[in-house]
């Protein structure tokens, strides 16, 4: 199964709203990241969160973690059309990585 | 800097025939090499890695193999396609280091077995 399974599966947005993404995981973990798809591309990996961390930023995106309810959040902050993509949250080393089924997020001009 | 290249884009096979799908790595040595597989609407499920020249691991059984005949060349192959095997194929690769946690992808190859 699954370690990280993303709610909820589809989100629709107006262009200018925030977008949040929740991750929810099974085992502890060393760290967890956040990736981004385009439609039929390949995945862009967008930001990594350690276990001893809280919060992390990156430009317009802020990502939670929170290890004792084994959950993550991805908050994309004045959403825009181009963020229009589907969002992987990732658990376990590289040879390892298991990715959930994802979150469309469709932000609308 | 790193670029990773993975082609074809798009493949239609008839059932029965042979695949190869190529990967390469740019601007990086010893890489970690992954294959991944998503169905449509779905996470990635892992297929195979190799951690150096002619090293590969089998995450799931199947009808596909996987070769690293050079130290940033992996290739994906079957000898005969089944209909189940239609889906989008990843390349992927990580740096070999222990704190290398970051996949690279490439663009993907959209496979459909006819």
């Amino acid at each position: 199964s699954q370690q990280g399974e993303e709610d909820p599966q589809a989100l629709s947005i107006q262009e200018g709203e925030n977008a949040t993404m929740n991750c929810s995981y099974k085992t502890s973990i060393n760290n967890l990241q956040w990736y981004r798809q385009n439609s039929g591309r390949g995945l862009v990996h967008l930001i990594l969160i350690r276990s001893n961390e809280r919060e992390k930023h990156s430009g317009r995106l802020r990502v939670t973690l929170d290890t004792s309810k084994k959950s993550s959040s991805l908050l994309i902050t004045a959403s825009r059309a181009a963020d229009t993509a589907s969002y992987f949250c990732a658990t376990g080393s590289a040879r390892q990585l298991t990715f959930g089924s994802g979150t469309q997020l469709t932000v609308l001009p | 800097s790193q670029t990773i290249h993975q082609w074809p884009a798009t493949l239609v096979q008839p059932v029965g025939s042979p695949l190869s799908l190529e990967c390469t790595v740019e601007g990086t040595s010893n890489p970690n090499l992954y294959w991944y597989r998503q169905a449509a609407g779905r996470g990635l499920q892992l297929l195979f890695y190799s951690v150096g020249i002619g090293q590969i691991s089998s995450e799931v059984p199947q009808n596909l193999s996987a070769s690293r005949p050079q130290d940033r060349q992996f290739i994906l192959s079957s000898k005969k396609l089944l209909l189940s095997d239609s889906g989008f194929y990843l390349c992927a690769w990580s740096g070999s280091g222990l704190l290398n946690e970051k996949l690279f992808f490439g663009s993907g190859t959209q496979l459909s077995v006819l």
